[in-house]
């Protein structure tokens, strides 16, 4: 399997442009997770995903912020209108099963650099 | 509520010194606590793991040990190499309102120099 693979891996954009992020998990894996990693603030959970269905919004920025997952094999992150503060790295991971004591463990992509001028 | 802290970084080190990344964390219940590494442009990957009081978690030279009394997962390893500079992330899982959360320290930054 090729991993957790995310597209683009670079972004730059302008204010006010939509931003459209993708992923696609790991084969067979039932979760998928967004994450944001800025220096302020570290790495931030903005919602995951189990067979398709949103479990948990809670970490979703604001209305501006939206996430789908048509099919188990494709998700995506949209950011419509961007602004400067969201520039960061985005990265979606994926998991058998949520990521806990048993053999199985959350695999993240390389991730997508997006930069807001 | 449920986080992690982790030691500010970054750590600097020369090759073959004791490494010691401090983490502790608040949450309700008995997480699951866990060890991520992230190297330079690259995703984050578990390097060790541990599920309940007392266990250690160890994986390529590292080591954590799960301490409920001081709410503590230290992670140590003997001797780092060049090659361990990267960003490690301390993390646990618990249960919130009926969902389970991964929830991630802010990193902390290790740097090894020959």
């Amino acid at each position: 399997d090729a991993g957790v693979i995310q597209s683009p891996r670079h972004e730059v954009t302008e204010m006010g442009q939509e931003v459209t992020l993708r992923c696609k998990p790991i084969s067979g894996h039932d979760y998928l997770f967004w994450y944001r990693q800025t220096m302020m603030r570290g790495l931030e959970l903005l919602i995951y995903f189990n067979n398709n269905v949103p479990i948990d919004d809670s970490g979703m920025p604001e209305d501006r912020f939206s996430a789908k997952m048509p099919n188990a094999s494709f998700s995506t992150l949209k950011i419509q209108p961007s602004e400067p503060r969201d520039s960061a790295v985005y990265f979606c991971a994926s998991s058998t099963v949520f990521p806990d004591s048993g053999a199985n463990v959350l695999t993240f992509g390389a991730g997508s650099r997006l930069t807001v001028l | 509520g449920n986080s992690v802290t982790q030691m500010e970084g970054p750590v600097t080190l020369s090759e073959e010194a004791f490494l010691t990344i401090n983490c502790t964390y608040t949450a309700t219940g008995y997480p699951s606590l866990f060890w991520y590494v992230q190297y330079p442009g690259e995703g984050l990957q578990l390097l060790l793991k541990a599920t309940k009081a007392d266990d250690k978690g160890s994986n390529k030279g590292f080591e954590a040990t799960y301490r409920k009394e001081t709410t503590s997962f230290h992670l140590e390893k003997g001797s780092v190499q060049v090659s361990d500079s990267a960003v490690y992330f301390c993390a646990l899982k618990a249960s919130s309102g009926g969902y389970n959360k991964l929830i991630f320290g802010a990193g902390t930054r290790l740097a090894v120099h020959p």
